[in-house]
């Protein structure tokens, strides 16, 4: 069975930084895209970032790029999101997705950033 | 960027009724399509890939059609555990980018 689970979400001050973390368990981690993509309170779903099986391409949102940093450890079936220069506009439920042939086919529980003084 | 345009952004429906929402890409984007089911607190399910295909374990209640600019998903006969906001998602280029979603409501 499919398992990705997010940790390191919190409460953050603006300008701070948070790091994301997502293990992931039940299927060959090495083979497979990775994303982040978050939803604000009570808003929809906005895709984040993604990152190929070998790293080799590394894509963002234009609302994130320069802050954001996504990486991935294969050895460790990790993914990761290093968050800096947070704003509130950041605070959202973050989800760890796996990806499959473009499509996001396996959801984590997501973990709540919220960026507030 | 390619906007996804998705209507209507609520309805309200009964049990057994028959439910159609509509996506609109702003260019082409092939079958590249997924529809996705989020109910309150939860993370997203994968209903629908590639426009068409149902996810398994997902009803056969639940079919999507369409292709290029029009996508559809469609419940033949809506049932209670069916209450949920769903969001369709294009996959065919950078930025991926989501439906603003559709809240279905019991009526």
């Amino acid at each position: 069975e499919v398992q990705l689970v997010e940790s390191g979400g919190g409460l953050v001050k603006p300008g701070g930084s948070l790091r994301l973390s997502c293990a992931a368990s039940g299927f060959t981690f090495s083979g497979y895209s990775m994303n982040w993509v978050r939803q604000a309170p009570g808003k929809g779903l906005e895709w984040v970032s993604s990152i190929s099986s070998s790293s080799f391409y590394i894509f963002y949102a234009d609302s994130v790029k320069g802050r954001f940093t996504i990486s991935r450890d294969n050895a460790k079936t990790s993914l990761y999101l290093q968050m800096d220069s947070l704003r509130a506009e950041d605070t959202a439920v973050y989800f760890c997705v796996r990806g499959t042939d473009g499509d996001y086919d396996s959801w984590g529980q997501g973990t709540l950033v919220t960026v507030s003084s | 960027d390619i906007q996804m345009t998705q209507s209507p952004s609520s309805l309200s429906a009964s049990v057994g009724d028959r439910v159609t929402i509509t996506c609109r890409a702003s260019q082409g984007i092939g079958n590249d399509l997924g529809w996705f089911q989020q109910k309150p607190g939860k993370a997203p399910k994968r209903l629908i890939y590639a426009a068409s295909s149902l996810q398994s374990g997902v009803p056969s209640r639940f079919s999507g059609s369409g292709s290029g600019t029009e996508f559809t998903l469609t419940i033949s006969s809506l049932q209670p555990e069916d209450f949920a906001t769903y969001y369709c998602l294009q996959h065919n280029s950078y930025p991926r980018t989501f439906g603003q979603g559709t809240q279905v409501e019991i009526k």
